[in-house]
């Protein structure tokens, strides 16, 4: 079945570090790819998207390149902010081809020190 | 703007009793979807619905769970007899659209109903 692989967590970084999560996916279609962040306290939210090959999706600073070729889609920040501090969820659906799921990472918390 | 309400919070059950988790979407959403966070896993799918239908429950268990979204009010997710094994984040997303927007990830989560089986 489809399945995604996200690095293990924790994560702590100093503020201004350089952030990378790493996500692969395997998928029996062409699925569109997610970052979803959750806030303490709060909901998941949708971060940044890609929906087809060599897409990069970004928001807020992070990005992330939908690499077919590698099936990943690694998160990306320049330089970390203790506001960042959140959990991070990296998602797969197959809705184009008529799926109602989205498949979830187990989340990797990312803390950032001052 | 009120966002996706999620309640109770918290739950604290003993084995055998029942849960009701409820999940009020956001205003003008009719399409809802309960996820299933059990410790150290990842959010797990379990069913979509639309007003007064249910459209997916490929990921619900087969027995004791259960869930509606009434024509008015807001969706249940419940659960009867529960058990340990139960004990997880349940939560719920809505969106004002179906495929399309889930294709575009556009799903608003709640904050979660922690459900503790004592």
């Amino acid at each position: 079945g489809d399945s995604v692989t996200q690095m293990e967590g924790p994560v702590t970084l100093s503020e201004e570090a350089f952030l990378t999560i790493n996500c692969t996916y395997t998928a029996t279609g062409y699925p569109s790819l997610f970052w979803y962040v959750q806030y303490p306290g709060e909901g998941l939210q949708l971060l940044l998207k890609a929906t087809k090959a060599d897409d990069k999706g970004s928001n807020k600073g992070f990005e992330a390149t939908y690499r077919k070729e590698t099936t990943s889609f690694h998160l990306e920040k320049g330089s970390v902010q203790v506001s960042d501090s959140a959990v991070y969820f990296c998602a797969l659906t197959l809705a184009r081809a008529g799926s109602y799921q989205l498949t979830f990472g187990k989340g990797t918390k990312l803390s950032v020190i001052p | 703007n009120a966002g996706v309400m999620q309640n109770p919070r918290h739950l604290v059950r003993r084995r055998g009793q029942e849960a009701r988790l409820r999940c009020s979407p956001m205003k003008g959403h009719s399409h809802v979807y309960w996820y299933r966070q059990l410790p150290e896993e990842g959010l797990k799918f379990m069913v979509y619905l639309q007003k007064e239908n249910i459209i997916d429950e490929s990921g619900m268990p087969k027995e004791r769970f259960s869930a509606e979204f009434p024509k008015e009010g807001p969706s249940i997710l419940r659960i009867q007899q529960v058990v340990r094994g139960d004990s997880a984040a349940y939560f719920c997303a809505s969106s004002p659209r179906g495929q399309e927007r889930l294709d575009t990830g556009e799903l608003f989560f709640g904050e979660g109903s922690r459900l503790t089986v004592l």
